[in-house]
């Protein structure tokens, strides 16, 4: 069984430039999360997708966006980069039978933004 | 507005000992919380949950418990071994089904001295 991979592992960009980063769920997953993670911090909920469409979001500004494909896989993008926006960005999928909510994450991408 | 705290930042135990890490929250809505470990340059690895109908739920060296009037949680590891050096997250969610928003708090560094 595929676990939760993201990709790039790092990113480096400038201040007011665009990114996409990427997201494969796990294998049976439907629903895909998104979570930032400051330095020092716990994550931070950005926004959830299943089946496609947005299915709640956190309070992120209007350019973190992103998309979920047909095969459940995930992008996250944000415009208009901002030093702030350095962190560590988690993917978590999950399946919405069943108790609780049992995400399992990825290991990240870790952008700097310059 | 941290609805979820974790106040000890970091915890140190023996090998062998029980380490207790702690979580309080003040959001009154949430129905199921959780544990995420998480090594450097990985992702949260999903540890133990509980609901808020369970006071208690125990696995292997993991048990985790619930005081719902005092919102609070803790997780009890024992005996405590050095691959449980890491960060330890507590999570909650509203709803005990679905895939609703994680709220982090900002982890306890626990450090198992050998």
């Amino acid at each position: 069984e595929t676990g939760v991979t993201q990709s790039p592992t790092h990113l480096i960009k400038t201040r007011g430039q665009q990114v996409t980063l990427r997201c494969s769920s796990q294998s049976g997953h439907n629903t895909v999360s998104w979570y930032q993670q400051a330095l020092g911090q716990g994550p931070q909920f950005i926004f959830q997708y299943y089946r496609e469409e947005e299915n709640g979001r956190g309070n992120f500004p209007p350019r973190f966006s992103g998309l979920q494909f047909p095969n459940y896989s995930s992008e996250l993008n944000v415009n208009a980069l901002e030093l702030d926006d350095s962190a560590l960005y988690l993917c978590a999928s999950s399946s919405p039978t069943g108790e609780g909510n049992i995400q399992y994450f990825g290991a990240g991408t870790r952008l700097s933004v310059l | 507005d941290q609805q979820v705290k974790q106040n000890s930042p970091s915890l140190s135990v023996q090998e062998g000992r029980i380490s207790i890490l702690n979580c309080d929250y003040t959001n009154s809505m949430f129905d199921y919380f959780l544990w995420y470990k998480k090594y450097p340059a990985e992702g949260p690895t999903f540890l133990i949950s509980i609901s808020s109908i369970k006071d208690k739920n125990e696995d292997g060296r993991f048990t985790v418990f619930l005081n719902k009037s005092a919102k609070h949680l803790s997780l009890h590891i024992v005996p405590s071994q050095p691959g449980d050096s890491a960060v330890y997250f507590c999570a909650a969610s509203v709803g005990l089904f679905g895939n609703e928003k994680l709220t982090f708090g900002t982890g306890t560094r626990l450090t198992i001295i050998p």
